[in-house]
């Protein structure tokens, strides 16, 4: 039971560069997340999938995109990198939205030049 | 917008001594939940409180609900070296995990 596995765990991007980070879980979660974390800033969320076929913005979407692709995963895209975006991203998934806690991958460290 | 007040940032402690963490916030939260983020990986859940006043004990750790429902607090007793990490609060509003607002963390180290 890999619970939320997140590809690549590192990726250098040049400024204007894309890049899809993707994440899976095997738990049968309906609602799956996409943070980024950065020093001193805690998590913050950038889109979030209540469930299948449905996807919101978070706290920070600008710069990004999703794509819940089926139950088991979501994928977050990124179409012309900024430094800004340098960051670690988490993905994470819960039973549904209301009280189940989340799991969390175990991220990807990203850097844009 | 809301938001968490997590202190002490970071914490140098002794192995063997108790240590105590706090969240407040000017808002009102229905859940608080008390992570550890471990280097290279995740945040891991140590404990959730969904009813103000609730005291919920994890083996060391005990965390407890504010009656205010505005604050939360996690205490490691007996620390030993692998209590290392940082611990993240977080606090959701109306039951949906979509509205999870996370403190700034707590760094802590364990001197053995």
């Amino acid at each position: 039971n890999a619970g939320v596995t997140q590809t690549p765990k590192f990726q250098v991007l040049k400024t204007g560069q894309s890049m899809t980070l993707q994440c899976a879980q095997d738990m049968n979660h309906n609602s799956m997340y996409w943070y980024r974390q950065d020093p001193g800033m805690g998590l913050r969320l950038i889109y979030y999938s209540a469930s299948e076929g449905t996807t919101d913005k978070g706290e920070v979407p600008n710069g990004y995109n999703v794509s819940r692709l089926n139950k088991r995963e979501f994928s977050l895209r990124l179409e012309s990198a900024a430094p800004s975006q340098t960051s670690v991203y988490f993905c994470a998934s819960s039973r549904d939205r209301q009280n189940s806690p989340l799991h969390f991958g175990n991220g990807t460290r990203l850097t844009v030049t | 917008g809301q938001q968490l007040n997590q202190s002490p940032q970071s914490m140098f402690i002794q192995e063997g001594e108790d240590v105590s963490m706090n969240c407040t916030s000017s808002s009102i939260f229905n859940t608080w939940l008390w992570y550890k983020q471990e280097p290279g990986e995740g945040p891991v859940l140590l404990i959730a409180l969904y009813k103000a006043g609730e005291l919920t004990s994890n083996g060391r750790l005990t965390a407890q609900f504010g009656i205010t429902r505005k604050d939360s607090f996690l205490n490691i007793s007996a620390s030993i070296p692998s209590d290392v990490g940082i611990y993240f609060c977080a606090g959701q509003v109306g039951g949906s995990q979509g509205n999870l607002i996370f403190g700034k963390g707590t760094k802590l180290s364990v001197k053995p």
